[in-house]
């Protein structure tokens, strides 16, 4: 079973609006930690946010905020007020310290397109 | 801001040519990660350091080898290329303080192409 299960495959937002994407997660490790990455077409990878398991509120950082359902096993990263520079895809990553606690296990990614 | 860098960005070979990939960081890091990632998809860990003359093999069978000789340098060494291996390779690196939140910087990435 995939650890880490990103549904859109594409999604398009229009320029100022929200968007959500989805990550759900798998694990019976009760200490773990979501993280989301931007890859733009250069492709570095960007670090946007981290939740924890135990962490009581949901996580932000600026216009990204972590819509965090621990009941659910998910984790969706909400964007406020899209912009242009934030076509790019969106990866959606988790650690168990059950196993290694250095290991980060990704999902397949959601492409992002703002239209203008 | 992670200061982590990757030579040469892009990479284009022919088959059964040794190549290294070079990744350094500055930031005085002791894990280190290599990542190999096909065009549109996920990322694999291919290998991962602890420290200096600590290697390991990581979740995705790899033909390429590692080493890390110095904390800041963690190159990755293909002995002979064949064009199964053309994709892109991301290196991370992250302090190795061993907590759930530890976050992993990653360098611009090298794509090869082996032809």
């Amino acid at each position: 079973a995939q650890k880490i299960t990103q549904t859109q495959p594409g999604m398009f937002v229009q320029e100022k609006e929200a968007v959500t994407l989805d990550c759900t997660y798998d694990t019976s490790d009760p200490s773990y930690g979501l993280f989301w990455y931007k890859q733009p077409s250069s492709g570095e990878m960007i670090f946007l946010i981290y939740q924890g398991s135990y962490d009581q509120q949901n996580a932000t950082e600026g216009r990204y905020s972590l819509n965090f359902q621990k009941a659910r096993k998910s984790a969706n990263l909400v964007i406020s007020a899209s912009q242009l520079g934030d076509s790019a895809m969106y990866f959606c990553a988790m650690r168990e310290v059950g196993g290694s606690n250095y290991k980060l296990t990704f999902g397949k990614g959601t492409l992002l397109t703002v239209n203008p | 801001e992670a200061d982590i860098y990757q030579t040469p960005r892009y990479l284009v070979i022919g088959t059964g040519k040794k190549i290294t990939l070079e990744c350094s960081q500055t930031m005085g890091h002791d894990k280190m990660y290599w990542y190999q990632q096909d065009p549109g998809m996920e990322l694999h860990l291919i290998h991962y350091s602890y420290g200096v003359n600590s290697t390991e093999k990581g979740d995705l069978s790899s033909e390429s080898t590692v080493s890390r000789i110095r904390t800041e340098h963690f190159p990755l060494t293909l002995e002979s290329a064949r064009p199964s291996h053309t994709s892109q390779y991301l290196c991370a690196s992250s302090p190795g303080q061993g907590l759930i939140g530890e976050t992993q910087y990653f360098g611009p990435g090298t794509r090869l192409l082996v032809l």
